[in-house]
């Protein structure tokens, strides 16, 4: 089982849709939880930290389960210039690194 | 954005040549990574230096050779790479704490052709 786990996609949707995504992960030490977005051929920036109270910015909400051991991310209206790979990314201090998953693809269509 | 800096931005070798990929940070983090990804793959860890010490290497071949001089700089030292090698390598940085492993940051990459 991999540590950190995402449904790979491809999620096509229409714009203004609401869309989620979710990632599973296995370490129940981890401590901090990110999600990261990627666009076609460059390199992968933060999109949003994922705090356990949950957070929004805009039109994205994150939330952490951490009985569950899930975190998810909404995006809600969705543009065209959503469309990404979108990462989740789970650090653990006692496995000394973080783990990034192997990414969810987003097309958002006119 | 110039948090991190990675030369080339794209080369091109043959087989038999050797060359070196450049990565530098300027966040004043404790810690560098790279990481390959091959068309439409996942990021593949492959190295991960802690204070310039080397913290992990994930199986990675002997004909990558990274080197950390100090807290800023990162090198991955290439030599008689195979056309399968031929990906986009990105380095990135990170404050280790105590309680944790903070945000990565990323540079642009270097886009890889073996020949």
């Amino acid at each position: 089982r991999k540590e950190v786990e995402q449904d790979p996609g491809p999620f096509n949707v229409p714009e203004g849709a609401t869309v989620a995504f979710n990632c599973t992960y296995s370490n129940s030490a981890s401590q901090s939880f990110f999600w990261y977005r990627q666009d076609c051929r460059k390199e992968p920036k933060l999109l949003m930290s994922v705090y356990s109270s949950g957070n929004e910015d805009g039109r994205f909400t994150a939330q952490l389960n951490r009985a569950s051991q899930y975190i998810s991310l909404l995006i809600r209206d969705s543009k065209l210039s959503d469309s990404a790979t979108y990462l989740c990314v789970v650090n653990s201090t006692n496995a000394g690194k973080s783990t990034f998953g192997d990414g969810t693809t987003l097309t958002v269509k006119p | 954005e110039t948090g991190v800096t990675q030369t080339p931005r794209h080369l091109v070798m043959g087989m038999t040549n050797k060359k070196s990929l450049k990565c530098e940070q300027h966040l004043g983090h404790n810690a560098m990574y790279w990481y390959k990804q091959s068309a439409k793959k996942p990021l593949e860890l492959m190295f991960v230096y802690s204070l310039e010490e080397r913290v992990e290497n994930n199986s990675v071949p002997s004909r990558f050779s990274p080197e950390c001089p100090n807290s800023s700089h990162l090198f991955l030292h290439l030599h008689t790479l195979q056309p399968e090698d031929s990906a986009l390598y990105l380095c990135a940085s990170s404050q280790e704490r105590r309680e944790g492993w903070e945000t990565q940051y990323f540079g642009p990459g270097t886009r890889l052709l073996v020949l």
